[in-house]
């Protein structure tokens, strides 16, 4: 089985611009969750969406917002760019709503803000 | 608040045991967990205790002392590919309730 895929796997961007990034989970899971890692840094959380709804939010601004579609795969949106918006995105799925103690994670995408 | 202390580095040979602490703080504790993430790559699932002990999955350990805020992972017979960092986790709460609050991760670095 295809484990959790996200696309792209680096995005060049510069200050202002507005960026999308996707993420499909394993087959079967309903939980999707979103965590910026800078380097050298532990991932932050940003977002959990559970059968499309979201159900978590860490602390980031609202220039961050996500969605989850009826296939359960999500978005990830950042609007006006800045420099320190550089970071690893994971996106990690999980089969339970809430799913504390295991999650499986993507690869991410390295996201580049000049 | 949410904090999860662990050393930044650890250096260890080939073949060796080494031990990476994890304290926490935690307003409501549901377990620790360990996550390894090689460079470039993506973290991935070791282990995770929700009560007091030692659980061992081959040549990795994690035990937990819910009274003293404290854990760790325990490697044993180092290999080279063993060389990345670990996270220890905790649930978040509040607005993050069902989510993991990582620690900054412990580099380590086995030699030959």
């Amino acid at each position: 089985d295809a484990g959790v895929t996200q696309s792209p796997t680096h995005l060049i961007k510069t200050r202002g611009q507005h960026v999308t990034l996707r993420c499909s989970p394993i087959s079967g899971h309903k939980s999707v969750s979103w965590y910026q890692q800078v380097l050298g840094q532990g991932p932050q959380f940003i977002f959990q969406y559970y059968e499309k709804e979201e159900r978590g939010r860490g602390n980031f601004p609202d220039r961050f917002s996500a969605r989850q579609f009826p296939n359960y795969s999500s978005e990830l949106n950042v609007n006006a760019l800045l420099l320190g918006d550089s970071a690893l995105y994971l996106c990690a799925s999980s089969f339970r709503d809430r799913s504390y103690n295991e999650q499986f994670f993507g690869p991410g995408t390295r996201l580049t803000v000049l | 608040g949410q904090s999860l202390e662990q050393p930044s580095e650890v250096t260890a040979v080939e073949g060796a045991i080494v031990q990476i602490n994890c304290t926490y703080q935690t307003s409501g504790f549901y377990g620790l967990s360990w996550y390894q993430q090689h460079d470039g790559g993506a973290p991935t699932f070791l282990s995770y205790n929700a009560l007091d002990g030692l659980e061992e999955t081959g040549r990795f350990s994690s035990f937990l002392s819910r009274s003293d805020s404290y854990g760790y992972l325990l490697l044993q017979e180092l290999q080279m590919k063993d060389s990345a960092s670990y996270f220890c986790a905790v649930r978040g709460d509040g607005g993050s309730q069902g989510n993991l609050i990582f620690g900054k991760g412990t580099k380590l670095s086995v030699k030959p």
